[in-house]
């Protein structure tokens, strides 16, 4: 299968702690997005990487979030300093036009 | 503001028991209209892209259709399978813009 993984698929941290989350996008696929989703919540618009380039970000992207797609291939999302309103699934997707979520990294900060 | 609204959001219907999903939106220049469905811990999976009103496209027992202001879809004769939160989102123009889904419950 060569869909779009995430890697972990759970991750519990306390409160303060570093986390960074890892995307392998479609291998074809030169557009790769972030969003959150919470309970009850459709998924949230984070950033957007077209190849290595960084294009938009969302205002919901706060100084402690960074993510990186080095060489356009896969693509890391940072969290520093956790906060418990960062609990949430953080979805990675790819696209050449129509976007394939992958299977989300359930992120609990405690 | 673009803006997404799905209604209802839950709905319970008993298998065979045919309804439809509504989805409202406002997006200054639609660039496309997507349906996914989600299963609870997992990924939204594509269903369908639409792109201009008046335009259907069909998949099993789910059919999507799309006017300038809304999209249907429909579930014809649904089985307990069918059971999952369906999310609607239109491009604009390099992101989604979700809806909050319905969540469908379909029992024997």
């Amino acid at each position: 299968d060569t869909g779009v993984s995430q890697d972990p698929r759970h991750k519990i941290t306390k409160r303060g702690q570093n986390v960074t989350f890892r995307c392998d996008p479609i291998s074809e696929h030169n557009r790769l997005y972030w969003y959150r989703q919470t309970l009850g919540q459709g998924p949230e618009f984070l950033t957007y990487f077209q190849n290595e380039a960084q294009l938009e970000k969302s205002r919901l992207l706060s100084d402690r979030f960074s993510a990186e797609r080095p060489k356009g291939s896969f693509s890391t999302l940072e969290i520093q300093r956790t906060e418990q309103g960062d609990s949430a699934m953080y979805l990675c997707a790819s696209s050449p036009y129509e976007q394939y979520f992958g299977p989300g990294t359930r992120l609990t900060v405690t | 503001e673009d803006q997404v609204t799905q209604s209802p959001e839950a709905l319970r219907l008993q298998e065979g028991e045919s309804s439809s999903l509504n989805c409202s939106y406002t997006v200054s220049g639609l660039r496309g209209l997507f349906w996914y469905r989600q299963d609870p811990g997992k990924g939204p999976e594509f269903l369908f892209t639409l792109y201009s009103a008046g335009e259907e496209k069909e998949k099993e027992r789910l059919k999507a259709t799309l006017t300038k202001k809304e999209s249907f879809l429909h579930i014809t004769a649904p089985k307990p399978e069918d059971s999952a939160t369906y999310l609607c989102a239109v491009q604009a123009p390099d992101k989604l813009i979700f809806g909050t889904g319905t969540r469908l419950q379909v029992f024997p």
